[in-house]
Parts: C-alpha cells; structure tokens; sequence
C-alpha cells in the first residue's frame, strides 16, 4: 500500500538554525498538509497545500515558516530560526480529494520527523 | 466553529474486556466524524469514519463507533480489547474553512492489560 515518508526521522539543530523537513507524498495525492504533535499529546494544524500554494495556514505557521512543493514528488517544511518550542514531531499528510463521493477523504500521515531545538 | 472533545485523557481496559473511547462533537451542518489512531513512534492511521446513514459505523481492526445525534457523541468501541490495541485515538472532525483540515480532539491513550 502507497505511504507518505517523511526525513529524516529524527532531527537535532541549534536553536536559530535552519531546518528542512522533507516529505513525499502519496503520488496521486492532490492536498498536503503539515501537523504537529508536542510529548505525544495534541495534533495542531499547521498549514494546508494545494495546487502550489497554502490553502490555509494556523496562528503557529508565521514568517519563520514556508513550505514547498519543488519538484512535484517532495514537500517540504522549512523553519528558518529554529526555537526551542519548536521542538516537536513534525507530521506530514495527505489525501487524494477534498471530497470524494461527498464526503472528506481521510488523512494519509507519514511517520514524523521529531525535532529536537536544543 | 467545528469542534470535538475527548473527555477521558486515558483509559485502562483488561484483555477481552470491551472498550469505549469517548468523543463528543460540536458542528454546524452535517456531522462528518473520524477516528484516528496513533500508535508508538508512528503516524496516525485512518480508522473509520461516519458520513450518514447506518448510526454504527465498521471500521479496521475490529473497531466501530456509534453515532449518536441526541448526544452529540461518536464513541469508539470494540467488544474484545487486545494488547496490541493499546495506542493513542483522536477523534476528529473536518473543518468548514473550504481547506477542510482535520480538527483533532485532545487524544486518548487506550491502555489494554494483560
């Protein structure tokens, strides 16, 4: 079965550094999304992709945050001055439609890339 | 704006036991509703979802929820527990911003005991 896969699985950066999570999304995959889990608890949204541009994005997603799509097969999370509370697992998902036979296709989700700022 | 809520931030169920994992929803229009689950160091993984129709919902693994309008509640549940049951389930529920992101509950940790 096709699945979203994330890297690396694990990353560690100097509060201030640059980090690039990256994914790849289901191949026939339209919409992309980014979420984001602290200690295992809430699943908070981040930003919404479509088309090559953000659907929508969260009061988290601010300047120090862009994604892309550069190639048509990877999806990538920037943060450009990493601090330390965004240490986190850094999800990526998507799904083939908004809508499918009426009602909302279900996430597809990678395995995270857990972010350590230190 | 869409919500859901999950009451119980953990539950403890025995090995054969029957389980529920609570969810209750607040929406406006008609109530799309989906279970996840997450277990260790993994992403979270579709389980079922109501969209209309039949109030008991099939899903994977064994599980089904119960839709349940004059609560406002969509439990999660499955007859027998295994103790590879055990993981993280979030309830949730698209939103009606036009992206249809996934709103999801708080979370709640299934631990089943041998």
């Amino acid at each position: 079965e096709p699945e979203v896969t994330q890297t690396p699985s694990h990353q560690v950066t100097q509060m201030g550094q640059e980090v690039i999570l990256r994914c790849v999304p289901i191949s026939n995959h339209l919409y992309f999304y980014w979420y984001r889990q602290i200690l295992g608890q809430k699943v908070e949204f981040l930003v919404s992709f479509y088309n090559n541009e953000i659907s929508e994005k969260s009061e988290i997603f601010d300047d120090q945050f862009s994604v892309e799509r550069p190639d048509g097969s990877n999806f990538t999370l920037k943060i450009r001055s990493t601090k330390l509370e965004d240490s986190a697992m850094y999800f990526c998902a998507s799904s083939e439609a908004l809508v499918v036979g009426g009602y909302n296709s279900p996430l597809h989700f990678g395995n995270g890339t857990r972010l350590t700022v230190t | 704006a869409q919500s859901v809520a999950q009451p119980e931030d953990q539950v403890n169920v025995a090995e054969g036991n029957p389980l529920t994992v609570k969810c209750t929803y607040s929406v406006s229009g008609n109530p799309y509703l989906f279970w996840y689950v997450q277990y260790p160091n993994r992403g979270l993984q579709f389980l079922l979802k109501y969209i209309t129709g039949d109030n008991l919902v099939k899903g994977s693994y064994g599980f089904e929820a119960e839709f349940n309008k004059s609560q406002t509640s969509f439990h999660l549940k499955k007859p027998s527990a295994l103790v590879s049951d055990s993981a993280l389930y979030f309830c949730a529920v698209p939103s009606t911003s036009g992206t249809y992101k996934y709103i999801f509950g708080t979370g709640t940790r299934l631990k089943v005991l041998a």
